[in-house]
This record gives C-alpha cells, sequence and structure tokens, in this order.
C-alpha cells in the first residue's frame, strides 16, 4: 500500500495564480484532511471530508476550497495565491473521525512569491 | 477553548541520557491523545493513542503515559535516530461543528548526539 501520496512535493507560484494540490489515499478511509504547517504555529487544519461529498471548514480556511468526488482523493485548491499561503501543506487520512489515528503525507512545500 | 501545549521546544540529550516530553492539554471531554513522530521533510508518523488517564503505551525505547491533564512521552536511553520532532494532539469529545478534529501542539524538537 502506498498510504497517503502527495503531489507535487515542491511548488513556486506567483501571487494571483490558482493551483491544485493533489491528494489521494488507498487505505479506503473514510476521513480525510488538510493541514497546513508554519514555524512556531503547529499544524493547523484548513478542510476536512467525513466521506465522499461531504466537506467542511477546519481553522484556517480562507483562500482555499476542496472538493470530495470519491473516497480515494481529497484535492486542495488555491484560488488565487497570496505569500501569506507559504508554508507546508499536508494531507491526511483516518479509518474514522473517532479515535481513529492519522495517516500523513510527506507533504507540499510551497512558495508563493 | 481546547488547547495543546508542549514542553520544552526544544531538548538536546547525549545519547542513552533518559529524558521526558510533555504535553498539558484542555479539552472539553478528550477522546483520545496521539503522538506522533516527525522527520525533516516528511509528514507526521503515528505512534500511539491513549484514550483515558491511567492508560500507558510503549514502543522500543519510548513510553507513553496520560493523566487527566497532560501525557509524558518518556525517552530511555535514546539514540540518534531518535532525533526528530514529537507532535501530541488531542480530538475533543463534542463532535458538533469542528469539534472531533485533531488540534495539535507546536512539537518538541530533540536532538540525541552520539
Amino acid at each position: 500500500n502506498a498510504g497517503v501520496t502527495q503531489t507535487p512535493k515542491f511548488q513556486v507560484l506567483k501571487t494571483g495564480q490558482s493551483m491544485t494540490l493533489q491528494c489521494a489515499q488507498d487505505m479506503n478511509h473514510e476521513y480525510m484532511s488538510w493541514y497546513r504547517q508554519d514555524p512556531g504555529m503547529g499544524l493547523r487544519l484548513i478542510h476536512y471530508s467525513v466521506g465522499a461529498g461531504i466537506t467542511d471548514q477546519g481553522e484556517v480556511p480562507n483562500g482555499y476550497n476542496v472538493s470530495r468526488s470519491t473516497t480515494e482523493d481529497f484535492p486542495l485548491r488555491l484560488l488565487s495565491a497570496a505569500p501569506s499561503q507559504t508554508s507546508v501543506y499536508f494531507c491526511a487520512s483516518s479509518a474514522s473521525r473517532q479515535g481513529s489515528p492519522l495517516h500523513f503525507g510527506n507533504g507540499t512545500r510551497l512558495t508563493v512569491t | 477553548e481546547d488547547q495543546v501545549t508542549q514542553s520544552p521546544e526544544a531538548l538536546r540529550l547525549q545519547e542513552g541520557e533518559s529524558s521526558s516530553l510533555n504535553c498539558s492539554y484542555t479539552v472539553s471531554g478528550l477522546r483520545g491523545l496521539f503522538w506522533y513522530r516527525q522527520d525533516p521533510g516528511k509528514g507526521p508518523e503515528f505512534l500511539f493513542t491513549l484514550y483515558s488517564a491511567g492508560e500507558e503505551k510503549e514502543k522500543e525505547r519510548l513510553k507513553a503515559t496520560l493523566t487527566k491533564k497532560e501525557s509524558f512521552l518518556h525517552i530511555t536511553a535514546p539514540k540518534p535516530e531518535d532525533s526528530a520532532t514529537y507532535l501530541c494532539a488531542v480530538q475533543a469529545g463534542n463532535y458538533g461543528g469542528s469539534q472531533g478534529n485533531l488540534i495539535f501542539g507546536k512539537g518538541t524538537k530533540l536532538s540525541v548526539k552520539p
């Protein structure tokens, strides 16, 4: 099993550009989520999904969109990139929302200039 | 407000020098406390889940314990390969809205010198 796969690993954008960060899991997990990790801030939840067709906002959702059309995929879209979105983005999944550990991908390092 | 505080921010140990990392939390009904290890350039790797006060779990040189207010990650006779950032996260018991999602601490960066 590959677990949680994120692409790309690195990305540089200019302010105002849009892009999609891809996330796929092969564990048939119902719960998926996106976090951003910034120095001194820890991991902060952006959006999450408890199943196909269901998404909701986390702690820092502004500037990001998500959709969940299949159990396996949970892409994160940056609508108009800003320097404040420079960060490392992690996708994670778990078997359920209650008490199950999250399994993380290896992240996408995004720089917005 | 649910909060997780980890201390110290950084810890330097000599190989073989045992120590503990602390995770203090305030949540409205704890559903679970999770410990993760994160190596540079990698995603967090799951270590333990603790569900109730008094519970303990062990894996190699690591032992996690839980009380009603905090958790400790004890590292016995550490080796250089134990060097990493250790993250603590809690899951609150109320699943309304965004509750039920994991709340992470900022981590403790552990360095073990040979």
